[in-house]
Order: C-alpha cells, then structure tokens, then sequence
C-alpha cells in the first residue's frame, strides 16, 4: 500500500491570490493524480504529474491556472493561481498502487485539501 | 464522454438496517470498476476492485456485485451500524485509459441512525 500526506489540510483564501498544496508519498511511484471534488461533484482528474517532464492536463483543466511540479518520485505540489469562488473544492492527490485489501491496483489518496475561496 | 452515474444520491436509514446502491458506467472498453468508501476528514480508501462480469466480492457485512455486460454494480451493506456512515463512491477504470485515470461517479452519501 502506499501512505500519503498531504498541507496545507484546509485554506481559507481571498480571491485573486494562489495556494500550492504539496503532497508527499512514502514510495517512489512513476505518476501522481490530482484529483478536485467541488461541492455535489464527482471527483474529477485534474492532470497526472510525472517526473521528469510536464505534467498531462485533462480536458477543461490547464497549467496557467494549475501549475505542477514533480521534482522527485515521491512529492508533487499542485498551486492553484488567481483563485476564485468556483475553485472552493477539495483537491486530493493520489498513486496508482496495488492493494492487498483490495486484491488489485487501486487509488491511494492524499488526505486531501479542503479550499475556501472568498 | 465517459458517464459514472450513481443512485441514490443521499440515503438515511435506520441502524440495523441492509441498503444497497447503484452504479452504472459504460458496457464497453471495460477493465475494471473500483468502490470507495470516503469518511469526511478522511482519505477515501478502496473497498473493491472488480475485473470479472458476475464479479461477487464482500469484505465483512458489505458486498458488491458486477455486470460488465449491462454495466452496472451493486455494493451492498447488511445490517448497517453508524461507522458505515460516508459517501461511496464508484470509478470506472476504461481498457483504454489504463494508466490510473478512474472515471468517478458523484457518490451515495450514507447516514446510519443509532
């Protein structure tokens, strides 16, 4: 399995400013996903970061307003820039690992980031 | 555009209890559909992996079933007690997308009364 930590844990933020939320896994691991739940959402794949070239942006999403950064096989941050009301979600980031609970590859999650924007 | 519908949306029941909820994804370029059991404040944890059509997986007094051929699933919790109270969500995982990209639903939210 693989153990993730995540900060800040919440914000409250004013409009117009940025946040980077850092996550932290405790194994090397090829990709890391970023994942946001925005109030009545499902969760939605915001890009996959992987190390040593740029991160890969899901449609809607793109990296002015979410830049990545994966400087090593077991960290990547995700800053939210230029924040509005709409960007209050809860942003998770997440591995790809096997599971021996589960009997096959599943998603382990961050703890998550719980963002109030103003 | 890939769908992951999941019904309810909310559920209340009392403790004690057996509920079940739906997930329905695409019937076609299927490779798995993962459940997730979310507490607030907690990371959303798996519960199921399931690969086969006819797939029955249970873990302790939840179980879930799979039809890959009509693409639905069942998770199913028997006799619910208030620490199963969270949000479950589904994820459907594509052939073509395996590379960790899971498709998920909105999720049922669970409240078990005392």
């Amino acid at each position: 399995s693989a153990v993730i930590s995540q900060k800040p844990s919440r914000d409250i933020c004013q409009r117009g400013t940025s946040l980077t939320i850092q996550c932290q896994v405790d194994s090397q691991v090829t990709m890391m996903f970023w994942y946001r739940q925005q109030p009545g959402q499902s969760l939605t794949l915001i890009a996959t970061a992987n190390q040593g070239s740029e991160a890969t942006y899901e449609s809607g999403f793109v990296i002015d307003k979410f830049p990545i950064s994966r400087p090593n096989l077991t960290f990547s941050t995700l800053t939210v820039s230029n924040m509005s009301p709409e960007d209050s979600s809860i942003y998770l980031c997440s591995v790809n690992y096997f599971g021996e609970a589960s009997g096959g590859n599943e998603q382990f999650f961050g703890p998550g980031t719980r963002l109030t924007v103003l | 555009i890939l769908n992951v519908e999941q019904s309810p949306q909310s559920l209340h029941v009392q403790e004690g209890d057996s509920t079940n909820f739906t997930c329905s994804f695409p019937s076609s370029n299927f490779y798995a559909l993962h459940w997730y059991r979310w507490e607030t404040a907690k990371s959303p944890e798996a519960l199921f992996v399931m690969t086969l059509n006819g797939d029955e997986k249970k873990k302790g007094r939840i179980s879930a079933t799979l039809n890959t051929k009509e693409g639905y699933s069942y998770l199913y919790i028997k006799g619910s007690q208030p620490e199963d109270s969270a949000t479950y969500l589904c994820a459907f995982y594509p052939l073509s997308g395996n590379t960790g990209k899971l498709i998920f639903g909105q999720g049922t939210t669970l409240q078990v009364k005392p």
